[in-house]
């Protein structure tokens, strides 16, 4: 199984101040033939299930604000948020869809400093 | 587009539970469809993924052999059979929505989640 490791566990940022989140895959999870990395972020805030934002490491998913990045290859990979906002706060997640079992990180919790 | 679960309970360890996932504002049998759950206070575990024809199946390992996924296109639902529950299976349980037909593993849409408690 491939796991996935994310950083810091909790960071607390102030109010339009950069968060970014890290995250390691314990293999690669980019497939050479499609040259995609097999990895998505998502934001669960309490009480409510998964959005998702990131795909493909680096693509948005649609209504997503542009205040969220994704970035890496392979193995290490960063979620930005390059100026946060009040409703940011919440628990980030990345998770691999490179093979099944599919895996996500333990998550990182995001609040406002 | 949306996904609504159903069929949560209490049940004692050993017991059996059938849930359910009524799809609705897409097209149901062209994408794959996950169960992930996740444990009071705890992070997101991937549980199976079926097709959007049904035929190919997957799970993690701590369900293997207990639960079975299983979907009926014409009714737009998905389905999770349990048996042999476990109180480690205590869990809200979320169907989710692929991007892809095939199981791909990126979710877009998740329902709102439904609670197992497994005790006795």
């Amino acid at each position: 199984d491939i796991v996935m490791t994310q950083s810091p566990d909790s960071l607390a940022v102030s109010l339009g101040e950069r968060a970014t989140i890290n995250c390691k895959s314990s293999q690669s999870v980019l497939y050479s033939s499609s040259n995609k990395n097999f990895l998505t972020w998502y934001q669960q805030k309490p009480g409510q299930p998964p959005k998702l934002l990131i795909y493909w490491a680096s693509t948005r998913e649609s209504g997503v604000p542009d205040r969220f990045s994704g970035s890496g290859s392979g193995t290490d990979f960063t979620l930005t948020i390059s100026s946060l906002q009040a409703e940011d706060v919440a628990v980030y997640y990345c998770q691999q869809y490179y093979s099944t079992p599919y895996t996500f990180g333990q998550g990182t919790k995001v609040e406002i400093k | 587009v949306q996904l609504l679960e159903s069929g949560g309970d209490l049940v004692q360890p050993g017991g059996s539970l059938r849930l359910s996932c009524a799809a609705s504002g897409f097209s149901f049998s062209s994408y794959a469809m996950s169960w992930v759950r996740q444990a009071p206070g705890k992070g997101l575990e991937w549980v199976s993924v079926i097709s959007g024809s049904g035929g190919t199946t997957y799970y993690a390992d701590s369900v293997k052999g207990r639960f079975t996924i299983s979907r009926d296109n014409s009714k737009n639902t998905l389905y999770l059979e349990m048996n042999s529950l476990k109180a480690e299976d205590t869990a809200v349980y979320y169907c989710a929505k692929d991007t892809s037909g095939l199981p791909r593993g990126a979710f877009d849409i998740w329902g709102q989640g439904t609670m197992v408690t497994v005790s006795s």
